[in-house]
């Protein structure tokens, strides 16, 4: 129950198109969820966080789409760009800062 | 705004050792996080320190501990080296303020163990 499963697994994207990354869980406790960014030989960045109170956050070309009574959350980026091309992660916690991690998806947009 | 520095950045040490790891959190922020990075168990919560209080720990064993200064900075020791402790052990700094749970990452200190 305090896994986080996220998908796809790897993820190849034509430059200007969308990438899409999705993650679920079962911990209903569950009510800060962040999606990181990382690149190899850098600690992960926060790049956008969503509480289970909202349906969607953006921020620039990061979107969080969140359904609450499917317990699923997912990361859009819009316009992707080679510069993009990385590791994210999702991530779900309750009222703690003990990070359930999921698996990754490694994300790579061709020029 | 200086971000998370760990020291050292990479470590080479023997089965049997026991190594140390430095966190310095960004100015301000008082709750450090450990996690360990490894290709196969993913990143995973190793514990929790607040006002140099252990607040959250992962299931670890007890040869993984940690500890937090009147600073703010941490350090995360690991005795008895085994070969499966070779890993990414990435530190995290939050400003433990309402209810953000925001945490920011350091570079993290890659450990391989031979």
């Amino acid at each position: 129950q305090q896994q986080v499963k996220q998908s796809p697994q790897s993820l190849i994207v034509q430059k200007g198109g969308i990438s899409i990354i999705n993650c679920a869980y079962e911990n209903t406790a569950f009510d800060y969820f962040p999606w990181y960014q990382q690149f190899p030989g850098k600690g992960p960045a926060l790049l956008i966080a969503i509480r289970p109170d909202v349906s969607e956050k953006k921020e620039g070309r990061f979107t969080i789409s969140f359904n609450k009574s499917a317990k699923q959350f997912s990361l859009h980026i819009m316009d992707s760009q080679p510069g993009d091309s990385a590791t994210y992660f999702c991530a779900a916690s309750a009222g703690t800062y003990k990070y359930i991690f999921g698996t990754g998806t490694r994300l790579k947009v061709l020029a | 705004k200086a971000g998370v520095t760990q020291t050292p950045r990479y470590l080479i040490k023997t089965r049997g050792q026991q190594v140390t790891l430095s966190c310095s959190p960004i100015s301000g922020h008082r709750s450090v996080s450990w996690y360990q990075q490894t290709p196969g168990q993913g990143l995973q919560f190793l514990f929790e320190y607040f006002s140099e209080t252990q607040r959250n720990k992962g299931n670890f064993p007890g040869r993984f501990s940690g500890r937090q200064f009147s600073n703010s900075r941490s350090e995360m020791n690991v005795s008895t080296l085994e070969l499966g402790d070779s890993a990414l052990y990435l530190c995290a700094s939050s400003l433990s303020v309402g209810s953000t749970y925001e945490q920011y990452f350091g570079p993290g200190t890659r450990l391989t163990v031979t």
